[in-house]
């Protein structure tokens, strides 16, 4: 399977511990997306990668978040000082082209913070 | 923010009915696409449809497009219990970023 892959796909963690997650996209896609979804709501937007330049970091993404994509391939999303309010499911998306292209999801990773 | 809303929140049929679900949103998009999202999994694209087009088909779904009104509509027809799942409209304004809406949770019964 040649799809969107995220890794770890649960991660346990106590509040101030910090995380990363990986994602690896669809080889050929130069587009890269974070999204974070809570319980009952659909995704929120984080940050956008196009190759290896992040153009876009929502307000959501607190200085606590940081984002990077070396090489323009698979992508680090790393959480400090983690806090509760951070519990949610991350989702990684990536598509090909200028626009007006169908973003393709991974799994997610599922964050609980004790 | 919530830029598309989809209406309504849940609808449970039987299987071999109908399923139409609603999404309305608020300012001028590029496109509209519809994504469905099984209980612990990631989202599945479903249909992309620009803003130019009025109407898409994709084997069992059928998707409207109405720019005057700011909405959309989902139609899968002869619903299976295998589609049981919330699916989410998301709007695209930017050619990257997507907003959804908080989605319509499927239910088919066998």
């Amino acid at each position: 399977d040649t799809g969107v892959s995220q890794d770890p796909r649960h991660k346990i963690t106590k509040r101030g511990q910090n995380v990363t997650f990986r994602c690896d996209p669809i080889s050929e896609h130069n587009r890269l997306y974070w999204y974070r979804q809570t319980l009952g709501q659909g995704p929120e937007f984080l940050t956008y990668f196009q190759n290896e330049a992040q153009l876009e970091k929502s307000r959501l993404l607190s200085d606590r978040f940081s984002a990077e994509r070396p090489k323009g391939s698979f992508s680090t999303l790393e959480i400090q000082r983690t806090e509760q309010g951070d519990s949610a499911m991350y989702l990684c998306a990536s598509s090909w082209g200028p626009g007006n292209q169908p973003q393709h999801f991974g799994d997610g990773t599922r964050l609980s913070i004790l | 923010s919530q830029q598309g809303e989809e209406d309504p929140q849940a609808l449970s049929i039987q299987e071999g009915e109908n399923a139409t679900m609603n999404c309305s949103y608020k300012t001028s998009i590029n496109n509209l696409q519809w994504y469905r999202q099984n209980s612990g999994r990631g989202l599945v694209h479903l249909i992309l449809i620009r803003s130019n087009e009025r109407e898409k088909h994709s084997g069992r779904l059928r998707v409207t497009l109405d720019t005057s009104k700011k909405s959309s509509s989902l139609l899968i027809t002869a619903s299976r219990a295998a589609d049981t799942a919330s699916y989410f409209c998301a709007t695209d304004v930017s050619n990257y970023k997507l907003t959804f809406g908080k989605g319509t949770l499927l239910t088919v019964n066998p």
